[in-house]
């Protein structure tokens, strides 16, 4: 067990470029979440996998923003013309969809820095 | 999380207990949880508490359950400097709408002084 990993931990990117961020969950966790914390808050869902579906999406996910998980392992979230109100902790979490306690395990995080 | 209130801050000095405390609204809420974050880190899972219990207890830490008033505590005993951080809480629920998507609060800064 690696735990989760996501990469890169770091992307400074200008306003109007396109980022891209993976996650690595932990290898047998069939559930995936993304999350958006911003300074001085609490981490926010934005979505979630269940294997390869992608099973809700919040109203914060604008169109701008796309996640995938095309193989019910990795996943990546992207970031079309990024705006500097996107700067932020991008989190990956991870559970075993047990029906049970669906503990999440986080990952690093990515810290997104918009200029 | 707006559903999930947090004090912001809590100062304790280095070998007493702390107790941070957290307020929840939804009340299907089956499991809450407790976090800690470091600075630059991503969220540790400290412990979690099913609904049907008042009480855990795991080393150092107790985490107390009141359903009625929806209040959630975590005592950290003799309280030791590498506990300094961010802890937050968090609830999850066994809806359709809210299975998986974790509320958080906003967090509740810990300082450890000597």
């Amino acid at each position: 067990d690696t735990g989760v990993s996501q990469d890169p931990r770091h992307k400074i990117t200008k306003r109007g470029q396109n980022v891209t961020f993976r996650c690595d969950p932990i290898s047998e966790h069939n559930r995936l979440y993304w999350y958006r914390q911003t300074l001085g808050q609490g981490p926010e869902f934005l979505t979630y996998f269940q294997n390869e579906a992608q099973l809700e999406k919040s109203r914060l996910l604008s169109d701008r923003f796309s996640a995938e998980r095309p193989k019910g392992s990795f996943s990546t979230l992207e970031i079309q013309r990024t705006e500097q109100g996107d700067s932020a902790m991008y989190l990956c979490a991870s559970s075993l969809g047990t029906g049970g306690t669906e503990t999440q395990y986080f990952g690093p995080g990515t810290r997104l820095l918009v200029l | 999380g707006e559903d999930v209130e947090q004090s912001l801050f809590l100062s304790v000095r280095e070998g007493d207990s702390s107790v941070i405390n957290c307020t929840y609204t939804d009340s299907s809420s089956t499991y809450l949880y407790w976090y800690k974050q470091e600075p630059g880190a991503g969220l540790q899972l400290l412990t979690y508490i099913f609904s049907n219990m008042d009480m855990k207890q795991d080393q150092r830490l107790t985490v107390l359950l009141n359903k009625k008033d929806k209040h959630l505590s975590l005592r950290i005993a003799d309280t030791q400097t590498g506990d300094s951080a961010i802890y937050f809480c968090a609830e999850s629920g066994r809806t359709t709408d809210s299975w998986g998507k974790f509320q958080f609060g906003a967090g509740t800064q810990v300082v450890v002084t000597p």
